[in-house]
């Protein structure tokens, strides 16, 4: 079975600064989609960025961008400039084979004005 | 895009009660699923539908629990015979497949049970 791990239950960065959550996932699959989700409090979890495992390079969205090291099975997602809005438990999930997602923990960040 | 819609937003019942919740999913998706997700912790997989086959449960989804899709567009949860453990936050997501791959998930604002 596929497990999902975020090793890093809090994390708080600087407003403007940048800050790196940690995923690692252990398969035995060589094709699978891995996701960050974020969920702020009482509200919706949204998909921040996906990557498949087959590009080798890294996905991107604006100031959000992930380092996927598939022969370590790491995820890290970075944020850049860093916002108040950003503040939110984030989710590190992993699809293969299997329809659903396997999720991590979650890492709860503060963004420090 | 509504989104998907989820209803209620809380649900407050004693325990041994039975209770049931809907989900909406955005309209052209024909996969939906159902998580449990507790405090702190991830969501954890409890059921899919394709249309309105059920095609996989998770070992979590025990005897008491049931989910229909009827003609393939809202789903509903129900738990009999509620327990304490089963407070948990409840969450539904609907994704788009096509022969060209599937879509990533899009979640609800979930329906929040708390068993007295």
């Amino acid at each position: 079975a596929q497990t999902v791990t975020q090793s890093q239950p809090e994390m708080s960065v600087q407003e403007a600064e940048t800050v790196t959550l940690s995923c690692t996932y252990d398969t035995s699959e060589s094709d699978y989609y891995l996701f960050w989700y974020k969920q702020p409090p009482s509200r919706q979890m949204i998909l921040v960025i996906r990557q498949e495992a087959y590009k080798q390079q890294n996905a991107t969205e604006n100031r959000f961008s992930v380092n996927f090291q598939k022969a370590a099975k790491s995820f890290s997602l970075k944020i850049s400039d860093s916002q108040l809005g950003d503040a939110a438990m984030y989710f590190c999930a992993y699809k293969g084979s299997a329809r659903q997602l396997t999720f991590g923990s979650g890492t709860q960040l503060t963004v420090l004005p | 895009d509504t989104g998907v819609s989820q209803d209620p937003r809380h649900k407050i019942t004693k325990r041994g009660q039975n209770v049931t919740f809907r989900c909406d999913p955005i309209s052209e998706h024909n996969r939906l699923y159902w998580y449990r997700q507790t405090l702190g912790q991830g969501p954890e997989f409890l059921t899919y539908f394709q249309n309105e086959a059920q095609l996989e449960k998770s070992r979590l989804l025990s005897d008491r629990f049931s989910a229909e899709r009827p003609k393939g567009s809202f789903s509903t949860l129900e738990i009999q015979r509620t327990e304490q453990g089963d407070s948990a936050m409840y969450l539904c997501a609907s994704s788009l497949w096509t022969s060209k791959g599937n879509q990533p998930q899009h979640f609800g604002d979930g329906t929040r049970l708390s068993i007295l």
